[in-house]
């Protein structure tokens, strides 16, 4: 099974609003990822946060990470249609090389 | 564009036939991975390479399916037999040596398969 497991499943909201995610996962973890996957642009790279880290930002995108409850969030600011996409959380286990990825959320903003 | 180039982007395969991916990564990049995604799931890791030794496979990969990266460069995957099972997107990423674990990885647009 899956490391990450993403809620909601599906999120449509109108332009200028706010997004959150959230991502669940079981075991230690070295760093926590989000992707975001579209049919122009394939799988993205969006943001990384350690696990000694709680909270991280990079231009609309905030994140935010418990480790004591094994989750993480990611909230998009002020949503444009190009945000449109499926977001996937990203664990990096420690110990281990590759990356382990929940089933995702899928954004639709509404213009 | 500098970026992961995968090929084909498309393949449609008879159920039997046998597959051959090829995945060129970021040139300085010593880390390649393969992912497989199907409709509607996120990627699932199949192996990685660390240049040219492949230090890890998933148990997803069966004996079917065998992946290269000669000379720590390009990086081949191969389906034999194939199922229509196998009928997926597969992905390759590459990520610079970090110290501690996976970072950031930069993915191909993928080959997306279908067996027939």
């Amino acid at each position: 099974s899956q490391q990450g497991e993403e809620d909601p499943q599906a999120l449509s909201i109108q332009e200028g609003e706010n997004a959150t995610m959230n991502c669940s996962y079981k075991t230690s973890i070295n760093n926590l990822q989000w992707y975001r996957q579209n049919s122009g642009r394939g799988l993205v790279h969006l943001i990384l946060i350690r696990s000694n880290e709680r909270e991280k930002h990079s231009g609309r995108l905030r994140v935010t990470l418990d480790t004591s409850k094994k989750s993480s969030s990611l909230l998009i600011t002020a949503s444009r249609a190009a945000d449109t996409a499926s977001y996937f959380c990203a664990t990096a286990l420690r110990g281990a090389n590759n990356l382990f990825f929940g089933t995702g959320t899928r954004l639709t903003v509404i213009p | 564009d500098t970026g992961v180039s995968q090929d084909p982007r498309h393949k449609i395969t008879k159920r039997g036939q046998n597959v051959t991916f090829r995945c060129d990564p970021i040139s300085e990049h010593n880390r390649l991975y393969w992912y497989r995604q199907t409709l509607g799931q996120g990627p699932e890791f199949l192996t990685y390479f660390q240049n040219e030794a492949q230090l890890e496979k998933s148990r997803l990969l069966s004996d079917r399916f065998s992946a290269e990266r000669p000379k720590g460069s390009f990086s081949t995957l191969e389906i034999q037999r194939t199922e229509q099972g196998d009928s997926a997107m597969y992905l390759c990423a590459s990520s610079p040596m970090g110290t501690s674990g996976p970072g950031e990885q930069f993915f191909g647009p993928g080959t997306r398969l279908t067996v027939l």
